[in-house]
């Protein structure tokens, strides 16, 4: 069964950087698209990176770019995301989603269970 | 701009059936749509991509209890038969060239 698990969130201090990682298990990885998204406490869904199967194309709101690097490794089935000049409202459970096809539909037919990341000083 | 419109809150009876909408702004009708349901402290699970025609695309495993359909700009979710572990947040989420993708801001359905 596909299963994707996040890790790498904590507390980190405004300013600082952090990297989550998603492990992709279950499905054969290269061949799906694939996206982070967050859920700030207490807030609605919103989508903050995503990336084509083979990593040709990368996508991003406005509202992250240039702070946010999504990656992946398809050698080892794993998504990344480097957050840089981390602010408070960058506050959130950041999810892992695998795209239904490889170039991106921008629908998400699976989900992680989330990290949190908490930006506080 | 696309915005997605939900009512926040929904509620029907244990056994009973509810229908939960999402709106498309002006100019949007043709717009696919995808549902997640999110229970109490846990992530996102997807239901089903529904296009303008109503015709859907639904994940594994979800039962046939959750049907959608399309109406203008309106898109349902249909959830029949209501069980206690369906009491959960319902997100509708679209997209579209740029790209962008966009949220509702959510219905909390309470069963009865």
């Amino acid at each position: 069964q596909v299963q994707l698990v996040e890790s790498g969130g904590g507390v980190v201090q405004p300013g600082r950087s952090l990297r989550l990682s998603c492990a992709a298990s279950g499905f054969t990885f290269s061949s799906y698209a694939m996206h982070w998204l967050r859920q700030a406490p207490g807030r609605g869904l919103e989508w903050v990176a995503g990336m084509w199967y083979d990593g040709s194309n990368k996508y991003y709101p406005d509202s992250v770019k240039g702070r946010f690097t999504i990656s992946r490794d398809n050698s080892k089935n794993t998504l990344y995301l480097q957050m840089n000049s981390l602010r408070a409202e960058d506050t959130a459970i950041y999810y892992c989603a695998r795209d239904a096809d490889a170039t991106s539909k921008y629908y998400f037919d699976y989900w992680g269970q989330g990290t949190l990341v908490t930006v506080s000083s | 701009q696309l915005v997605l419109t939900q009512s926040p809150s929904a509620s029907a009876s244990l056994g009973a059936s509810v229908k939960v909408t999402c709106t498309l702004s002006s100019g949007h009708s043709g717009y696919s749509i995808a549902w997640h349901q999110q229970q109490p402290e846990k992530g996102p699970r997807y239901l089903m991509m529904l296009n303008s025609d109503g015709s859907h695309i639904k994940g594994d495993g979800i039962p046939d209890r959750f049907s959608g359909s399309s109406s203008g700009a309106e898109r349902y979710l249909t959830i029949s038969s209501l069980q206690s572990e369906d009491e959960a947040d319902y997100y509708c989420q679209s997209w579209g060239t740029g790209p962008f993708v966009v949220f509702g801001g959510g219905t909390k359905l309470t069963v009865l």
